[in-house]
């Protein structure tokens, strides 16, 4: 069965350093995500992503957040100073069609920010 | 603000016992309302989703009840096993749009062998 892979599962880095989250979603896919969850809290949307521009993003996705589709296959998040609190587990998610139906999510890379 | 309310935090049940967990929404125009089971250290999985036009939708042991009128649904998981056992999400789109996701804050249901 497909699946969307993310890289790497964890991530390490210290407070303002620049980090990057690779995703490769299903490969007949439309619409990208970005999901996170702070440890013990719900699921918050970050950012959604259709034909090479943000489509939708949130209160959290601010200036220090950057997405990208470099090639056919990946997605990436960047966060370009991070901070203590962007210490969360970042899903990313696909779905071949929009309006956030049948999203299918990834294993999720644990950002901790030290 | 637009929310999604979900109850209980945590469930205990007996296995082959049923489990009901319920969310409530404050969109009326929300029209797509999914549920998602996620497993420990594990992304979020689809297991059934229901759209607006509908008020029941069944998958084998697992079915979802849609009450538009009162803004909330529920999930229901009969002759519950141990391999259920995960932290239950609801979601809904909220906000006037239909690609934010909101997500509930999730149920942890346990089934006692």
């Amino acid at each position: 069965e497909p699946e969307v892979t993310q890289t790497p599962s964890h991530q390490v880095t210290q407070m303002g350093q620049e980090v990057i989250l690779r995703c490769v979603p299903i490969s007949n896919h439309l619409y990208f995500y970005w999901y996170r969850q702070i440890l013990g809290q719900k699921v918050e949307f970050l950012v959604s992503f259709y034909n090479n521009e943000i489509s939708e993003k949130s209160e959290i996705f601010d200036d220090q957040f950057s997405v990208e589709r470099p090639d056919g296959s990946n997605f990436t998040l960047k966060i370009r100073s991070t901070k203590l609190e962007d210490s969360a587990m970042y899903f990313c998610a696909s779905s071949l069609n929009g309006a956030n139906e049948k999203l299918f999510f990834g294993s999720g890379t644990q950002l901790s920010v030290l | 603000g637009e929310n999604v309310e979900q109850h209980p935090s945590t469930l205990s049940v007996q296995e082959g016992d049923s489990a009901v967990i319920k969310c409530t929404y404050s969109d009326s125009a929300s029209n797509y309302f999914p549920w998602y089971k996620q497993e420990l250290g594990k992304g979020p999985q689809l297991i059934i989703d229901i759209r607006s036009n509908v008020g029941e939708k069944k998958d084998q042991r697992i079915a979802v009840t849609l009450n538009k009128t009162a803004k909330h649904f529920s999930l229901h998981i009969t002759e519950t096993q141990p391999e259920d056992s995960a932290v239950y999400f609801c979601a809904a789109p909220l906000g006037g749009s239909a690609r934010q996701l909101t997500f509930g804050s999730g149920t942890q249901l346990t089934v006692l062998p």
